[in-house]
Parts: structure tokens; C-alpha cells; sequence
């Protein structure tokens, strides 16, 4: 079973509007974290978000909001007044700890990502 | 500026032949990883350290083999067992804390010869 979906393989939004970008998670551990990370054509990762399990209010960041609704393991990007510098690819990723070698790590697994196009 | 360095940008390899990646952090990191990633697709785990020294299989570990001998540095070689070794590799680093990011180095694209 997947771990994280991203459902939406690309997203159209017309500049300054609002995005939302889905992202549903699996996992039957109480303690996680979900991270958001923002991919431009260069290649590199850059971190958006993050949301922790018991976070009692959604995160915010600026332009950036992540939906949370934990019973339906769920945790939505929201972009605002999208510009066209937020085209990219969006890939939403799950923290948990994982027990290997007698230790202990948090291991991140990425969903397959979502590449959003921001038309002027 | 504190950060990860990744060497080279691109980097291309023939039959037969073993490959090192390099990675450098200068952010006093413990914790460092290897990804993976092929078009269009997410990021998949190859090795993983958290202390000096000591190193993890991720998902994707066969063909790739790595040292971690410094704090700062975390080499991954992709032998020449790995058949289709041609993808996007990225690493990162991160603290101990649960709710910190993993911070990413900009990537080395390996291709074949």
C-alpha cells in the first residue's frame, strides 16, 4: 500500500488565484510528521511546510497553508495568490520512526509528486 | 552560508566502472541520507547514517554502497552491479529534532556512457 498519494499529477491555476494540492498518508503510527517540498526544474528540494501529528491548528508559512484533517489522513497544500516563480513540482512527504539495526531513525517517504503550472 | 554540497552536477559513467558521488554538509548535522529520483517520479531512500561510522540500507540499497568516516561527509558509490544506475541523486542531512526539515543538496545527474 502507498504510503503518501499525491493524486493530482498536474494542477493549472491562473496567477494570483489559490491552488490546493492533495495529499493523503498511511500509516498506523500515532506519532508522524508531514513535510511539504517545492522541486523548480533545477532540481533542487526546497522545504515549504511541515505539519506535526498532534499540531493542534494547521501550519501556515506565508503564502503557504497545509490543510490537516487527521481522521481522514489527509494534509493539503494551499498556496495564495499563486505567482508564476510556484511553478514547479510539489512532492508531500511522511516522517515516522522507523526501528532498524537496534536503533531508531526517522525515516521520509515522498509521495510521487504533482507538478503545478502557473499561467499569467 | 551553512548547506549541503553535492559534486559533481553531472557525471557520466561507463560499463563496468564504480562511480563516487560526493556530499558535504556544513551544517553540524548528524543525520544524513542518499535519494534516488527518476523522471517524474518521488524520491526513494539508498542509505541512510545517523552517527559516524555507522550507516543503514534504505529501500533501494543494492548496487550502491557508501561510507560515512566524517561528520561532514557521506560519499555514495554506485557500483557497477547497479544495471540502470541513470537517474537524479540528491542528499540530505538533517538534526535529531522530529518537526526539522531534511536539507538537500542541488543534485548530481548520473547518465550512462
Amino acid at each position: 500500500a502507498q504510503k503518501i498519494t499525491q493524486t493530482q499529477p498536474g494542477m493549472f491555476v491562473q496567477e494570483k488565484e489559490a491552488v490546493t494540492l492533495d495529499c493523503t498518508y498511511d500509516t498506523s503510527d500515532p506519532s508522524y510528521g508531514l513535510f511539504w517540498y517545492k522541486q523548480p526544474s533545477s532540481g533542487e528540494m526546497i522545504f515549504l511546510i511541515y505539519q506535526g501529528s498532534y499540531d493542534q491548528q494547521n501550519a501556515t508559512e506565508g503564502r503557504y497553508s497545509l490543510n490537516f484533517q487527521k481522521a481522514r489522513k489527509s494534509a493539503n497544500l494551499v498556496i495564495s495568490a499563486s505567482q508564476l516563480g510556484d511553478s514547479a513540482m510539489y512532492f508531500c512527504a511522511m516522517r515516522e520512526l522507523i526501528n532498524a539495526g537496534g536503533t531508531s531513525y526517522g525515516k521520509l517517504t515522498f509521495g510521487q509528486g504533482t507538478i503545478l503550472t502557473v499561467h499569467p | 552560508d551553512g548547506g549541503i554540497t553535492q559534486s559533481p552536477k553531472y557525471l557520466f559513467r561507463k560499463e563496468g566502472q564504480n562511480v563516487t558521488l560526493s556530499c558535504e554538509q556544513n551544517l553540524n548535522h548528524d543525520a544524513m541520507y542518499w535519494y534516488r529520483q527518476d523522471p517524474g517520479q518521488g524520491l526513494r531512500l539508498i542509505y541512510y547514517s545517523q552517527i559516524v561510522n555507522d550507516f543503514q540500507k534504505g529501500d533501494i540499497a543494492e548496487g550502491y554502497s557508501v561510507s560515512r568516516e566524517k561528520k561532514e561527509s557521506f560519499p555514495l558509490t554506485v557500483t557497477s552491479a547497479q544495471k540502470n544506475p541513470t537517474a537524479f541523486y540528491l542528499c540530505a542531512s538533517s538534526s535529531w529534532e522530529s518537526n526539522q526539515p531534511q536539507h538537500f543538496g542541488d543534485g548530481t545527474r548520473l547518465s550512462i556512457l
